[in-house]
């Protein structure tokens, strides 16, 4: 069974520090892994996605990595800003040459960032 | 947000009631999900569409059904609610060129 597991479960840091979030997979095959945002009582926003052969992406602040080998990826925020309190998804594509494409979901981790 | 919206964004029914959804895309995508998200659970897939009248289940669709009789409109019902039900529901659309799905801002349903 496909399965995508985050850690920390919920993070609480100081304004203008960084924070690292891990996911660890086990989904095949694998097509991409992508890093969501969700806001409270807002829809997921997509970060950034990362393919097999891709193990660095940023977008701003957040730089995501990828080892396809151990089958991890940390989403690193840097010098941390109060809208950044939010909770990050772990998302994870499998997409077959038979058409068929599925997404394994992580359950979150839940980011706090106070002044 | 791609253009989705949900309606209505909150909801507050009895246990035995039906109930409708509705998932509105303006940028004419032909994939359409439905998600039902709660604590302690990642968001997970109720039903889907591949095109008009093309739907297939999810891993939870046990108790909802779906339809799609347009392009546009994607409509989550449940037959006969029940407190299971209550939960936050999420439309979302797969744009295949970027192979991104994007998320409506979610309907909070609640089955007293």
């Amino acid at each position: 069974k496909n399965q995508v597991e985050q850690s920390p479960q919920s993070l609480i840091i100081l304004e203008g520090k960084n924070c690292t979030l891990q996911c660890n997979y086990t989904v095949s095959p694998f097509s991409n892994l992508r890093w969501y945002k969700q806001d409270t009582g807002r829809g997921p926003v997509s970060l950034t996605i990362m393919t097999f052969s891709e193990n660095t992406k940023s977008n701003g602040r957040y730089t995501a990595t990828l080892d396809a080998d151990t089958k991890q990826s940390s989403l690193h925020i840097t010098a941390s800003q109060l809208s950044d309190s939010a909770s990050y998804i772990c998302v994870v594509s499998s997409a077959s040459g038979a058409g068929s494409y599925q997404l394994t979901f992580g359950k979150g981790t839940k980011l706090s960032v106070i002044p | 947000d791609a253009g989705i919206t949900q309606s209505p964004r909150h909801k507050v029914t009895e246990t035995g009631t039906p109930v409708t959804l509705r998932c509105h895309q303006t940028e004419n995508h032909r994939y359409m999900y439905w998600y039902r998200q709660d604590p302690g659970h990642g968001l997970r897939l109720i039903h889907y569409s591949y095109g008009v009248k093309d739907t297939d289940k999810g891993e939870v669709s046990d108790g909802y059904s779906v339809s799609r009789s347009k392009t546009e409109d994607f409509l989550l019902t449940l037959e006969s609610a029940t407190s299971s039900q209550t939960s936050v529901y999420f439309c979302a659309i797969r744009d295949r060129n970027t192979d991104t799905q994007y998320f409506g801002p979610g309907t909070r349903l609640t089955v007293l």
